[in-house]
């Protein structure tokens, strides 16, 4: 069993829809938890960092944990072309090496 | 500031041959990262440095796979000799712990595309 999994999709939405994209882990020692954004031939970006369970927004960008069922989320809201990327979740126990799903490719309709 | 900068970003070499890869990291990052994604799956972690120490070398491949790190500067990752297997995209991270020794994220580079043939 992968620690991080995550449907690859690809999900396609038309613009300004809401984008749900969920990951779930095995391990009970993650504490920190990651959405990066990864563009095509680019590195992954950084897009939001949650520590342990609970909400946390930044713009259009919603991360959620709930570390009782082990669950991660991260929502798009008025998702724009622009957010069309590879999305992938991570975690880890600390110290270090970074746990990461297998991204799921999201493309935003005009 | 610049970013996390890794070169070549392509590389195609032949079964056997041998490749080097180089990545700096932002300048004063203490923590640096080589991650691997062979195609289909999911970013997978190599190794780790603090300053010119390895700290986690748990995820190196084989012994194929020597990485350095010069003065705690830049760090190179040489494949040698190169398998069909070892085909993919390697990123180099860095990160910088606060005085707390929180990690809020790394820095990735935009990674070298290997291609052995």
């Amino acid at each position: 069993q992968k620690e991080v999994e995550q449907d690859p999709g690809p999900l396609s939405v038309p613009e300004g829809a809401i984008v749900s994209l969920n990951c779930t882990y095995s391990n009970s020692a993650f504490q920190y938890f990651m959405w990066y954004r990864q563009y095509s031939r680019k590195g992954p970006e950084l897009l939001m960092y949650t520590y342990s369970s609970g909400n946390k927004e930044d713009g259009r960008f919603t991360a959620q944990v709930d570390k009782s069922s082990k669950y991660i989320s991260l929502f798009i809201r008025d998702s724009q072309p622009s957010d069309s990327a590879t999305y992938l979740c991570a975690s880890y126990p600390p110290p270090g090496k970074l746990i990461f799903g297998q991204g799921t490719t999201l493309q935003v309709k005009p | 500031e610049a970013g996390v900068t890794q070169f070549p970003s392509h590389s195609v070499i032949e079964k056997g041959q041998t490749v080097t890869l180089r990545c700096d990291p932002i300048s004063g990052h203490d923590n640096l990262y080589w991650y691997r994604r062979v195609m289909g799956k999911e970013i997978k972690f190599l190794l780790h440095f603090v300053k010119e120490s390895k700290q986690d070398e748990s995820g190196m491949p084989n012994n194929r796979f020597l990485a350095e790190r010069t003065g705690g500067t830049y760090s190179t990752l040489k494949v040698q000799p190169a398998e069909l297997e070892d085909s993919g995209v390697y990123f180099c991270a860095s990160s910088q712990d606060d005085v707390q020794g929180k990690n809020y994220g790394y820095t990735f580079g935009s990674g070298t595309r290997l291609t052995v043939v």
